[in-house]
This record gives structure tokens, sequence and C-alpha cells, in this order.
């Protein structure tokens, strides 16, 4: 299993483009989300998905769009990127069963750079 | 709305030695779980160790252990034996238990360094 795969490692954006950050998982998890992490303040949950179809958004979800059309892939989108927006983002995946453990899998980090 | 505080920025520890990074949370919830993740220069987020609500007892991974105060909302990790491969960011992360929806909060991080 590659677990949670995330495309590309490295971006860098100038002010008004857009691009969309890809995310894949192999481990049929239901759950997927994404994540932007700044200095001094962790984690931050931008939007996040519990099966194909279905998204919602987290806490930081301004300027950025998703889908959910399988359960392999979470792509997120930028359609306006702005110098706010320069972060590292995480996507992350679970399994849906109640009862357990929320434990996330997290893919390796995109660092984006918007100038 | 729960949250996570972390009020330790940076913390240092001399190698074998012991050192524990603070974690409070808050919720209403009676169901949930807690979290440490080890963020290494790599970036890579790495589970630590977890801790069901419900459970009493202490949860323990090899060097890593918690001390978990649910009346006080605290959730502390303590490192024993450290490894210069210890060095990293830590967070403590909570998640809802019920809706069970994979959705962490996330503490500030802080960050371990650790002397050889």
């Amino acid at each position: 299993n590659a677990g949670v795969t995330q495309t590309p490692k490295f971006q860098v954006l100038k002010t008004g483009q857009s691009m969309t950050l890809q995310c894949a998982q192999d481990m049929n998890h239901e759950y997927m989300s994404w994540y932007r992490q700044d200095p001094g303040m962790g984690l931050r949950l931008i939007h996040y998905s519990v099966g194909a179809g279905i998204t919602d958004q987290g806490e930081v979800p301004n300027g950025y769009n998703v889908s959910r059309s399988t359960t392999e892939d979470f792509p997120l989108r930028l359609l306006s990127a702005a110098p706010s927006q320069t972060s590292v983002y995480f996507c992350a995946s679970s399994r849906g069963l109640a009862g357990i453990s929320n434990e996330q899998f997290f893919g390796p980090g995109t660092r984006l750079t918007v100038l | 709305a729960q949250t996570v505080t972390q009020s330790q920025p940076e913390m240092s520890v001399q190698e074998a030695e012991t050192v524990t990074l603070s974690c409070t949370y808050d919720t209403s919830e009676s169901d949930y779980y807690l979290f440490w993740y080890k963020q290494p220069p790599s970036r890579q987020m790495i589970l630590v160790i977890r801790q069901e609500a419900y459970k009493q007892q202490n949860a323990t991974e090899n060097r890593f252990s918690v001390n978990f105060q649910k009346a006080a909302k605290s959730f502390s990790l303590k490192i024993s034996d450290s490894q210069l491969g210890d060095a990293a960011m830590y967070f403590c992360a909570y998640s809802k238990g019920s809706s069970n929806t994979g959705k962490l909060i996330f503490g500030q991080g802080t960050t371990l360094q650790v002397k050889p």
C-alpha cells in the first residue's frame, strides 16, 4: 500500500493563479480531510469528506474548493491564489467506522508559496 | 467549540533524560479521543500515542506514555530515555468519538530539542 499520496511536493504560484493539489489513498478509507499548517497555529481543517459525493467545510474553508467523485481521490482547488494561502497542506484519511479511534493517516504534505 | 492548547512552544531535554510535554483541551463531549503526533523535519505526521476518553488507564507505547486527567482536561506526553531521533515538533490533537467524522483539532505544537 502506498498509503496517502500528495502531489506536488512543492509549488510556487503567483497571486491570482489557480491550481489543484492532488490527494489519493489506497486504503479504502471513507473519510478524507485537508489541513493547512502555519507556524504557531498547528494544523487547521479546511474541508473534509465522509464519503464519495459528500463534502463539508472545516475551520478555514474560504478560498478553497473540494469535490469527491471517488473513494480514492480528494483534490483541493485554489481558484485564485492569495499570499495568505502560503502554507503547508496535508491530506489525511481515516476509516469510517463508529466506535473506533479516529486515527488519521497523513500524506507527506505540499509546501505552497504564493507570491 | 472544542479547543486544544499547548502552552510550551519549545522544550529541550538531555539525551537519555525524561521530558514531559503539556496539553490541555476543552470540550463538553463525553466520548472523544486524544492523540499525540510527531512531526520530524521530514514533515511527515506520525502518530505516537492515542487515548480513548472512556479508558481510565493511561496509554503507553514503549518509551512514550501519557498522563490523562479527564476532570482537569489535561493530556501530557512523557518521553523517557530521550533519543536524538525524538527531536521533532509534537502536536496534541482531539477528535470527537460519537460522530466519528475523523476531524482532528490540533494544538499549536511544541518543538522538542534533544541535546547530546
